[in-house]
């Protein structure tokens, strides 16, 4: 079960911007742990897009940009397009649990 | 080029046991701490284990605590899950990621992944 909360889905037109929530609490992001965002496209293995609550690794475009406040984080995609469908997962580490914990994922559609 | 090769999934009956590998190259192994991560059929990603680069830390999910045990050869470039009394909810891909740094950090590379599938 998973204790970062993300919407099931997500829509936007091309060259819309759509944002994607990760609601945690003060056991993980609350607790000043960084936030990660993941890319996982149909068929593949998951991608790092966002580390270290905003960081972007090299090779990703800028339309992606993450945050954090408080006991959430967001994921902000502008400019969307047709390659970003895909499933986006965020990740964090939670004290209680003593371990790593992933959102529960969001679909992104592209309309 | 960082790469990850998993291998050792496959069909096992409940109760079995099944060993994972991945094969590194690409970076220096011993220096990254290495996890696993699997993915339930349809489902999303859940964290499994975690071993520092030298080894000498391991950490479990709740959820395998007891019957998983995470291991790396660093003179071979491989990390290993042992995965004994196996049951039904523990199929799914499994896969080994890199992590940012030698005992902790976000997962920066990941595997393709390999198949357990566990049979009731």
């Amino acid at each position: 079960q998973s204790v970062l909360t993300q919407p099931p889905s997500v829509s936007g037109a091309p060259g819309q911007r759509v944002t994607i929530s990760c609601t945690g609490s003060s056991s993980n992001i609350g607790a000043g742990y960084d936030v990660h965002w993941y890319q996982q496209l149909p068929g593949t293995a998951p991608k790092v897009l966002i580390y270290g609550n905003s960081n972007r690794p090299s090779g990703v475009p800028d339309r992606f940009s993450g945050s954090k406040s408080g006991t959430s984080a967001s994921l902000a995609i502008t400019g969307l397009q047709a390659e970003d469908e895909a499933d986006y997962y965020c990740q964090s580490y939670d004290s209680s649990l003593s371990g790593y914990v992933f959102g529960t994922g969001t679909k992104v559609t592209v309309l | 080029e960082v790469q990850l090769l998993e291998s050792g999934g496959g069909l096992v009956q409940s109760g079995g046991s099944l060993r994972l590998s991945c094969a590194a190259s690409g970076f220096t192994f011993s220096s990254y701490a290495m996890s696993w991560v699997r993915q339930a059929p349809g489902k999303g990603l859940e964290w499994v284990s975690i071993i520092s680069g030298s080894g000498g830390s391991t950490y479990y999910a709740d959820s395998v605590k007891g019957r998983f045990t995470i291991s790396r050869d660093n003179s071979k470039n491989t990390l290993y899950l042992q995965m004994n009394r196996l049951r039904a909810e523990d199929t799914a891909v499994y896969y080994c990621a890199k992590h940012f740094y030698d005992d902790s950090g976000h997962f920066e590379y990941w595997g393709k992944g390999t198949l357990v599938t566990v049979s009731s």
